[in-house]
């Protein structure tokens, strides 16, 4: 057990719908990261939050967004979803945001589109 | 930018043998971690095994140790007395040293067989 916390475990819905992924970093852990992997495209990074703030953007649509709340615990929003964002979602958190930190995985959310 | 290549999608290894697992990576930083993940069928992601580019001597961890070839930027992984528990999708990643980024890059991944 890493000690990162996401829900839900898995999440199907349907194509143009919305949803709402939810991590908890370990204790003490004030960096967030969030990683989509998927088939076709492995394993990408898309988006990072330090404490509150956006810190780093990777490969993440416009139709996706994210968020850090005081508490520390991450949101990662999927809109308009399509047959393509079928993929297994990461959240990852760290003591602290620069290299050398190692992350910490969650169990990962199973996103299925129909 | 920097990338992460793993050219064996499979590999196969009998139980009590030993395994070495291929990464190359390109970049142009001198200073950087590169880890090792496993992925078995649970999908949770563990590290394995991590070495600092700064650091000459190649890292161990129990039956896990890894060739550091920084000319080379190469970083293999060998498993050694192979089990069936260590059958898994194998990442190589690289991370920046330093920096106020931390995003992990990866390979496309190994997926290893051990067969009793």
């Amino acid at each position: 057990d890493s000690g990162v916390t996401q829900t839900p475990k898995h999440l199907i819905t349907a194509t143009g719908q919305r949803v709402t992924l939810r991590c908890s970093p370990r204790s003490g852990d004030l960096s967030v990261y969030w990683y989509q992997q998927s088939l076709d495209q492995g394993l990408q990074f898309l988006i990072q939050y330090y404490n509150g703030e956006e810190r780093a953007k990777g490969n993440i649509l416009e139709r996706f967004s994210a968020q850090q709340f005081p508490d520390l615990h991450s949101e990662l929003n999927l809109s308009s979803l399509e047959l393509g964002d079928s993929a297994l979602y990461f959240c990852a958190s760290s003591v602290e945001a620069g290299g050398g930190y190692e992350q910490y995985f969650g169990p990962g959310t199973r996103l299925t589109v129909t | 930018a920097q990338t992460v290549t793993q050219s064996q999608p499979e590999m196969s290894v009998q139980e009590a043998e030993t395994v070495t697992l291929s990464c190359t990576y390109d970049t142009s930083e001198s200073d950087y971690y590169l880890f090792w993940y496993k992925q078995p069928p649970s999908r949770q992601m563990i590290l394995v095994i991590r070495q600092e580019a700064y650091k000459q001597q190649n890292a161990t961890e129990n039956r896990f140790s890894v060739n550091f070839q920084k000319a080379a930027k190469s970083f293999s992984l060998k498993i050694s007395d192979s089990q069936l528990g260590d059958a898994a999708m194998y990442f190589c990643a690289y991370l920046d040293y330093g920096g106020s980024q931390g995003n992990l890059i990866f390979g496309k991944g190994t997926k290893l067989s051990v067969k009793p």
